[in-house]
């Protein structure tokens, strides 16, 4: 089945401890970006990358990383997570950079 | 910097009503419009991709307009459905430097009740 997941789908943490949100798309996209949904907010756009190796920042890059070393994963890496940072996390692919985007389930994030 | 609004920011209608769901853009420099689904505590759903040289595009009782020289969109729901309930929103697609960046409204919010 044509997907993107998103692990793990919960996550309460503590402020400073270092974590890792895996992405994975099984559709050889080119594209995968990375999302976050706060209430009132809506849906800001933190790093993308068209391609493998190839990445840039979205509205909100700020206490994220990105890398993309191969084309089915896109991790997002928290360094020093804070309390601002708890949100609702998505994970999104689509076949360019112009095409029609999947997304993933979701990982919701709580920095205690 | 590109902003997408969306109104009514929530709508509740009796079953078997046609709706129309607004979403406005301030830079029409855009590659294309994409609508999407949201269920509570789910991701999203793709419904429609517009083209920027597209005017419509349609999608069973779902019909999606751009109107790129003027920023808006509609999302048409013809004879809604209880199931229809969720959030709809919308995501523009930017041009040239800004062609990996999605700008999202916030989305309307719609209950259709039995």
């Amino acid at each position: 089945e044509a997907q993107v997941t998103q692990n793990p789908r919960y996550l309460i943490t503590v402020t400073g401890k270092k974590l890792t949100v895996t992405c994975s798309q099984n559709m050889n996209h080119e594209y995968m970006s990375w999302y976050r949904q706060d209430p009132g907010l809506g849906l800001r756009q933190i790093y993308y990358s068209m391609n493998v190796e190839v990445t840039d920042k979205g509205d909100v890059p700020e206490g994220y990383k990105v890398s993309r070393k191969e084309k089915r994963n896109f991790p997002l890496i928290l360094e020093s997570p804070s309390p601002n940072q708890t949100s609702l996390y998505f994970c999104a692919s689509s076949l360019s950079g112009t095409g029609e985007q999947f997304f993933g389930p979701g990982t919701r994030l709580t920095v205690l | 910097k590109q902003e997408v609004t969306q109104i009514p920011a929530a709508l509740s209608v009796p079953e078997g009503e046609n709706l129309v769901l607004n979403c406005s853009f301030t830079d029409s420099a855009i590659y294309n419009l994409q609508w999407f689904r949201q269920d509570p505590g789910k991701g999203l759903t793709s419904l429609l991709l517009i083209q920027s040289s597209q005017r419509e595009q349609t999608s069973g009782r779902l019909n999606a307009s751009l109107d790129k020289s003027s920023g808006r969109s509609t999302l048409y729901i013809a004879a809604s459905q209880p199931g229809d309930s969720a959030t709809y929103l919308c995501a523009v697609r930017g041009r040239g430097s800004t062609l990996g960046r999605l700008y999202f409204g916030r989305g309307t919010q719609l209950t259709v009740w039995p």
